[in-house]
């Protein structure tokens, strides 16, 4: 049972344009969500982060909303870079897990493409 | 600073053969986890530490083994290889502080094939 689901496998985005990652989940004891980026061959790094508190959280060119009664998140990136081009991961853990990231759960990931 | 580092980059076993992932952090991290990422699929906890001689099972732990003898280091072992051990294994490290020690750092993988 998927309890953070990322539909679309790939996203392809003009250069310049807005890139809109979604993410949804079901565990509404899920408070606290973030976004890992991936690139080929290397690790995922943390890339932004939300509490349940707080419906959006910005970091330079990078957005991400969260609508607790819909339980879906997005990441905004304006405008995309070429540098862009990564597989982003959604994740989100529940304070009943006892926060930590053995809490966590990750969803399958988007693959993003930034077109020039 | 190097961060987290895994060895080997690769590595293709046989049927039944046994292994020894590698991971070390130079951060001071208490917490210590191991993921697995299949093909199309998001990552998996396997084991995860939150201190020297504690660990503790995660989502998918059969057929895997860890120990962890100092803050530093924190090997995953494998034992009876088999072909659905295939995968890109992914250690990491965060550090304890009250939320969010989901913020994670980790290495750059172990892509393993058993065949």
């Amino acid at each position: 049972d998927q309890q953070v689901k990322q539909n679309s496998p790939s996203l392809s985005v003009q250069e310049g344009r807005i890139s809109i990652l979604n993410c949804d989940y079901t565990n509404s004891m899920f408070d606290y969500f973030l976004w890992y980026k991936k690139y080929p061959a290397e690790g995922p790094t943390f890339l932004i982060s939300i509490s349940s508190i707080k419906d959006k959280n910005e970091d330079g060119r990078f957005t991400v909303f969260l609508n607790k009664s819909a339980k879906h998140l997005s990441l905004h990136i304006v405008p995309s870079q070429p540098g862009d081009s990564a597989v982003y991961f959604c994740a989100a853990s529940a304070q009943d897990s006892g926060g930590g990231a053995d809490g966590l759960t990750f969803g399958k990931g988007t693959h993003l493409i930034i077109q020039p | 600073n190097a961060g987290v580092t895994q060895t080997p980059k690769f590595r293709i076993l046989k049927i039944g053969q046994s292994m020894t992932l590698q991971c070390t952090q130079d951060m001071n991290h208490n917490y210590m986890y191991w993921y697995r990422q299949d093909p199309g699929m998001g990552l998996k906890l396997i084991y995860y530490s939150v201190g020297a001689g504690i660990t503790d099972k995660g989502e998918v732990p059969n057929g895997y083994n860890v120990s962890r003898s100092t803050t530093e280091d924190f090997p995953l072992r494998l034992e009876l290889a088999a072909p659905s051990q295939t995968s890109v294994y992914f250690c990491a490290s965060s550090p304890p502080q009250i939320r969010p020690n989901e913020k994670l750092f980790f290495g750059s993988g172990t892509q393993l094939s058993v065949l």
